[in-house]
C-alpha cells in the first residue's frame, strides 16, 4: 500500500509569492494533519482536517490556510512568502481523529529567497 | 502549553553501542509517540506508548505516565540507527482533535 504522498519535493519561491503543497494520506485515512519544520527543530502543528472540516489549528498566521477535499486529500496554501516560511511542510495522515498512530510523508521542501 | 524536553542533544555511538534517550513533558498526556527521522527528512513511527512498555527488535519504549517520563531505548546499535529521534506528545480528549507537540530532538550518529 502507498504511503503519504506529498508534492513537491523541493521548491523554491520568492518573497511574497504564494505556494500550494499537496498530500494524499495512506488509503482509508480520514485525518491529516500539516506541520512546519525549520532547520534544527521539532516540527510544528499547523493544521488538522478531518472528514473535510478543520478540527485544530496551530499558532500560525492567517497567510497559512488549508483543505480537504472529498477524497480525503489535502492541500496547504501559504500566501505574502516570508524568508522564515523556509523549512520542511510535513503532512501526516491517520485513520480516526485521534491520531493515535499517524504516518507522515516525506515533506515538501520549501525555501524562499 | 505541554513542555517536551528530550536529553541529550546530541549522541555519538559505535556500532554494537547500546543508548537510553529520555523525553520529559510537563503535564497529563494521552498521546506519546517516538519518531525516526533519517537524513532525509522521513519521519518514521516507531512507537506509539502513551504508557507501559513495548519493544520492536533492538528498540524498546518506556513510559512512566504518573512520572511524565518516556524511555527509548536502542541495542547493539547500528549506522542505519543515525539520524534524529522525536519524541511527541499531545492530548487529543481536550481539544477534540490530535496535535502533536514534538522536543527538539536527540541528534545521533553511529560511526563503524
Amino acid at each position: 500500500d502507498a504511503g503519504v504522498t506529498q508534492s513537491p519535493t523541493h521548491l523554491i519561491k520568492t518573497r511574497g509569492q504564494q505556494v500550494t503543497l499537496r498530500c494524499s494520506p495512506i488509503s482509508g485515512h480520514k485525518s491529516v494533519s500539516w506541520y512546519q519544520q525549520v532547520l534544527g527543530q521539532g516540527p510544528q502543528f499547523i493544521f488538522q482536517y478531518y472528514e473535510k472540516e478543520e478540527r485544530g489549528r496551530g499558532n500560525f498566521p492567517d497567510r497559512f490556510s488549508a483543505r480537504q477535499f472529498p477524497n480525503y486529500s489535502s492541500e496547504l496554501n501559504v500566501n505574502a512568502l516570508l524568508l522564515g516560511d523556509s523549512a520542511l511542510y510535513l503532512c501526516a495522515s491517520s485513520h480516526d481523529i485521534s491520531g493515535n498512530t499517524i504516518y507522515f510523508g516525506e515533506g515538501s521542501w520549501l525555501t524562499v529567497v | 502549553g505541554i513542555q517536551v524536553e528530550q536529553s541529550p542533544p546530541d549522541l555519538i555511538l559505535q556500532e554494537g553501542a547500546n543508548s537510553t534517550l529520555r523525553c520529559n513533558f510537563s503535564d497529563s498526556v494521552n498521546n506519546l509517540q517516538w519518531f525516526h527521522q533519517n537524513p532525509w527528512g522521513q519521519l518514521i513511527n516507531l512507537f506509539y506508548i502513551p504508557s507501559g512498555t513495548k519493544q520492536n527488535g533492538r528498540l524498546s519504549a518506556t513510559t512512566v505516565a504518573t512520572e511524565r517520563y518516556s524511555l527509548l531505548y536502542i541495542s547493539s546499535s547500528q549506522t542505519t540507527d543515525s539520524g534524529v529521534y522525536f519524541c511527541a506528545v499531545g492530548d487529543s480528549i481536550s481539544g477534540g482533535y490530535n496535535k502533536l507537540i514534538f522536543g527538539a530532538g536527540t541528534r545521533l550518529a553511529v560511526h563503524p
